[in-house]
């Protein structure tokens, strides 16, 4: 049962560097959302996606593009990384069914330095 | 902003205690969720409440749905050292397909 699976799980960039962060899910969920968790802040929306080929801004979006070509992946790139991007990213989805920005399933982080 | 003040910041209690928690916000939810986070992992569902005044158990969880849709608690009973993590609550903005987190409680347990 593998869910939300994002990769990688750590990395390190150096200011100015691009990365580009995979998130795969296998349940067939509609809905998928990257979000950004920093201390004190909770989590914040940075991109989501209502199906294949749409994506939609959140509530931090600058500094950030997003892609769906596929139902299952939704990935998150940084053009060029900022020490304030240094954060951890999580990835969720949601089932058509419950709704948009409901009872999503997470992976389990992706934990980004910018030196 | 934040939306959402979910208080308290932190806990620190022994085992075998009750804990309490809750959110409250100016707006209006439709949809309030609490999620678990342990350390270095996403957060989990616990409870999903969808309508005013619903109050929903789920083991030693109980989590209710405030009458004005303005706010949530979440109960914890006799707590036990695999309660502690980082719980969130998190609500969808009635209008607003968005779906706000609380700043998060950091629930730690004395042996």
């Amino acid at each position: 049962n593998a869910g939300v699976t994002q990769t990688p799980k750590f990395r390190v960039l150096k200011t100015g560097q691009s990365m580009t962060l995979l998130c795969a899910q296998d349940m067939n969920h509609e809905y998928m959302y990257w979000y950004r968790q920093d201390p004190g802040m909770g989590l914040r929306l940075i991109h989501y996606s209502v199906g294949e080929g749409t994506t939609a801004k959140g509530e931090v979006p600058d500094g950030y593009n997003v892609s769906r070509l596929k139902k299952q992946n939704f990935l998150l790139g940084l053009e060029s990384a900022a020490p304030s991007q240094t954060s951890v990213y999580f990835c969720a989805s949601t089932p058509s069914e419950t709704g948009l920005n409901t009872e999503a399933f997470f992976g389990q982080g992706t934990r980004l330095t910018v030196v | 902003g934040q939306q959402l003040n979910q208080s308290p910041q932190s806990m620190f209690i022994q085992e075998g205690e009750d804990v309490s928690m809750n959110c409250t916000s100016s707006s209006i939810f439709n949809t309030w969720l609490w999620y678990k986070q342990d350390p270095g992992e996403g957060p989990v569902l616990l409870i999903a409440l969808y309508k005013a005044g619903e109050l929903t158990s789920n083991g030693r969880l109980t989590a209710q749905f405030g009458i004005t849709r303005k706010d949530s608690f979440l109960n914890i009973s006799a707590s036990i050292p695999s309660d502690v993590g980082i719980y969130f609550c998190a609500g969808q903005i009635q209008g607003a397909q968005k779906l706000v987190f609380g700043q998060g409680t950091r629930l730690t347990i004395n042996p």
